[in-house]
């Protein structure tokens, strides 16, 4: 069974300042992984996806994720938060069916 | 693309009564859609899969009777939570991906807000 693990519910920034979210998995054989954002009262969008082939993905507004195999880590960075991405993260993962297992989220607060 | 709808957003109701939600993929086909359920502050709790033309498959410790799920078409799946009370209030979301391999994403409703009274 997968599992995922994100460390702190909770990450405050400065703006401008980097962005790092941590997600770690663990799996039998290397799943698939997906970091979703979520705004208040709404359903959840696709950030970024890692599938096969190139370990850093690039996702929208600016995130990308580097998935580790070694260290079993896909972790959210970017370079310079804006105050737009105040919001909650949900890293997840899913092996060969669609079924996802989602980390527990966190919530980053951006500070002006 | 692949864009998932789901209605209503918001409901409120006394308790007792029979609420309807219904999940739409607007332009791709879903044999497969998931229902999750959200409490404040926590992540997304799966409550069943939603078949195209079979019965769901519910997690365990979720009320079959309690939450009912059609999967009537490729494209439509309601989740109706009967006699609901004060305890069913929370966020409900539903995903589904065009296609089948774990690969492909889940894209999400927008979710519904259910507060029982």
């Amino acid at each position: 069974a997968q599992s995922v693990t994100q460390l702190g519910s909770h990450v405050s920034v400065s703006e401008g300042a980097l962005v790092l979210l941590r997600c770690n998995y663990s799996s039998s054989v290397p799943p698939y992984l997906f970091w979703y954002v979520q705004y208040p009262n709404q359903g959840l969008q696709l950030l970024l996806k890692y599938t096969t082939g190139a370990t850093l993905v690039k996702g929208i507004n600016g995130f990308e994720a580097e998935f580790k195999k070694s260290e079993t880590s896909f972790h959210l960075t970017k370079p310079s938060a804006h105050m737009s991405d105040a919001a909650e993260y949900f890293c997840a993962a899913s092996g060969g069916y669609q079924k996802v297992t989602f980390g527990t989220g966190t919530k980053l607060q951006v500070i002006p | 693309g692949a864009v998932v709808s789901q209605h209503p957003s918001w409901v409120i109701c006394k308790s007792g009564t029979s609420v309807k939600i219904e999940c739409r993929s607007l332009d791709f086909q879903a044999t497969t859609m998931f229902w999750y359920r959200q409490f404040p502050k926590q992540s997304l709790m799966l409550m069943a899969t939603s078949n195209e033309g079979s019965k769901a498959t519910y997690e365990q410790g979720v009320e079959k009777d309690k939450f009912l799920i059609n999967h009537a078409s490729l494209t439509l799946s309601t989740l109706t939570v009967t006699s609901a009370h004060p305890e069913d209030s929370s966020f409900y979301i539903c995903s589904a991906s065009p296609g089948q391999g774990g690969n492909q994403p889940q894209h999400f409703g927008d979710g519904t807000r259910l507060s029982i009274l």
